[in-house]
């Protein structure tokens, strides 16, 4: 049982660069959710995802798109790097109602 | 909106000592409340949590009681170990989750033998 895939580990990406940061669970997870964390700042919701063709914004959702077309996955976009999206992304996953996260290992970026 | 406020670190003690890692919230409704610990180069996990009022989460030696009258979730242990070090994070949610969790900035403990 994987839980929660994140891929890549690591990239670093020039300003005005596109990329696609993958996530996948395997637990037939409802909720799925994306958090950047930053030095001294926590971590913060980008956005978030209540099933299979729904998602809305969490706190800091300029810059990212997302998807949710099967349960699996729920893939981040950024369509047009800026250096303040320098970063660690986090996905996670979410059984039901006040269960646990269940998050990956997280993606370490860096937009020059 | 929500908010979580946890206490700066880092936080230094030595072995055995006891630790308490402040946490206080703001909510409109009744949220549940969580601790979430990172180790390095790694993503969170769950270390415990308490749905409502006066429920106490516990797990591994370390504690904490849902105080709606101060609107408070301190983590406690009687006796830390050096593996203990890592990062806490304080987090609610108000509805379940299903809309995200919101996260204090965290609090860098660090053990010493």
């Amino acid at each position: 049982n994987a839980g929660v895939t994140q891929t890549p580990k690591f990239q670093v990406l020039k300003t005005g660069q596109s990329m696609t940061l993958q996530c996948a669970q395997d637990m037939n997870h409802e909720y799925m959710s994306w958090y950047r964390q930053d030095p001294g700042m926590g971590l913060r919701l980008i956005h978030y995802s209540v099933g299979a063709g729904i998602t809305d914004q969490g706190e800091v959702p300029n810059g990212y798109n997302v998807s949710r077309s099967t349960t699996e996955d729920f893939p981040l976009r950024l369509l047009s790097a800026a250096p303040s999206q320098t970063s660690v992304y986090f996905c996670a996953s979410q059984g039901g109602w006040s269960e646990k996260l269940f998050f990956g290992s997280g993606t370490q970026l860096s937009v020059l | 909106g929500d908010s979580v406020t946890q206490m700066e670190g880092p936080v230094t003690l030595s072995e055995e000592a006891f630790l308490t890692i402040n946490c206080t919230y703001t909510a409109t409704g009744y949220p549940s409340l969580f601790w979430y610990v990172q180790y390095p180069g790694e993503g969170l996990q769950l270390l415990l949590k308490a749905t409502k009022a006066d429920d106490k989460g516990s797990n591994k030696g370390f504690e904490a009681t849902y105080r709606k009258e101060t609107t408070s979730f301190h983590l406690e242990k009687g006796s830390v170990q050096v593996s203990d070090s890592a990062v806490y994070f304080c987090a609610l949610s108000e509805r379940g989750g299903a809309d995200g969790l919101t996260f204090g900035k965290g609090t860098h403990l660090i053990i010493q033998p």
